[in-house]
């Protein structure tokens, strides 16, 4: 079955770090872009990062620039978001998403795992 | 603020037609970029409806359909169902932006 299982969410303090993990299978994996999108409680879906197949390109929304890092383990079929220096407006849903290169839309995605950042 | 536009809300009675609309400019869909449209059901993962503007994934009912002018695009659904009562988001890719994959706002449908 062709699926994204992501992992890692739960609640951490502002200032904290959390590294989020997203298993893909049924798919080659190592052809494809990966994503990550967020989605804030009760509001709407926003793309935070990009990388390419091979990992030699990234692209993070600004408002998570130097804070959080988008990398991936081909061998492992995985994807990973390192978030550091947390804070309350990164609390949110993140969902892994696959994306189709060129066309730029995100044809699967995993059910999300919760990110809450409070004190 | 999105970067793309829709209305918060439409409503419809079964079988009937409705449209929600994405309004962007000229960085983004009236740059010739394509839109895309997900549906998200209550308590679940967004889903993609259609595709490059127009092309419907394997698996979507013909009922769905998206077209695209301009600086503007619409998702249609026809012979309104219960089981379409969910929230539409489109998206597409703005070229002025350092964060160029952009979602609208989302528009929640209530089937009456």
């Amino acid at each position: 079955e062709v699926q994204l299982v992501e992992s890692g969410g739960g609640l951490v303090q502002p200032g904290g770090s959390l590294r989020l993990s997203c298993a893909a299978s049924g798919f080659t994996f190592s052809s494809y872009w990966m994503s990550w999108v967020r989605q804030a409680p009760g509001k709407g879906l926003e793309w935070v990062a990009n990388i390419k197949q091979d990992g030699s390109e990234k692209y993070y929304v600004d408002s998570v620039k130097g804070r959080f890092t988008i990398s991936r383990d081909n061998a492992k079929n995985s994807l990973y978001l390192q978030m550091n220096s947390l804070r309350a407006e990164d609390t949110a849903v993140y969902y892994c998403a696959r994306l189709l290169g060129g066309h730029w839309y995100f044809d699967l995605w995993g059910r999300g795992t919760l990110v809450t950042v409070s004190s | 603020q999105s970067v793309l536009t829709q209305p918060p809300s439409v409503s419809g009675a079964p079988g009937q037609r409705v449209t929600i609309s994405c309004t962007g400019s000229s960085s983004n869909i009236g740059a010739g970029y394509d839109v895309h449209w997900y549906q998200q059901l209550p308590g679940t993962a967004p889903k993609l409806l259609i595709y490059g503007n127009s092309n419907r994934p394997s698996g979507v009912p013909d009922r769905f359909s998206g077209s695209k002018s301009g600086t503007s695009a619409s998702l249609a659904i026809t012979g309104l169902q219960a089981e379409d009562e969910a929230d539409y988001y489109c998206q597409s890719y703005d070229s002025s932006l350092s964060g160029p994959w952009v979602f609208g706002g989302g528009t929640k449908l209530t089937v009456l």
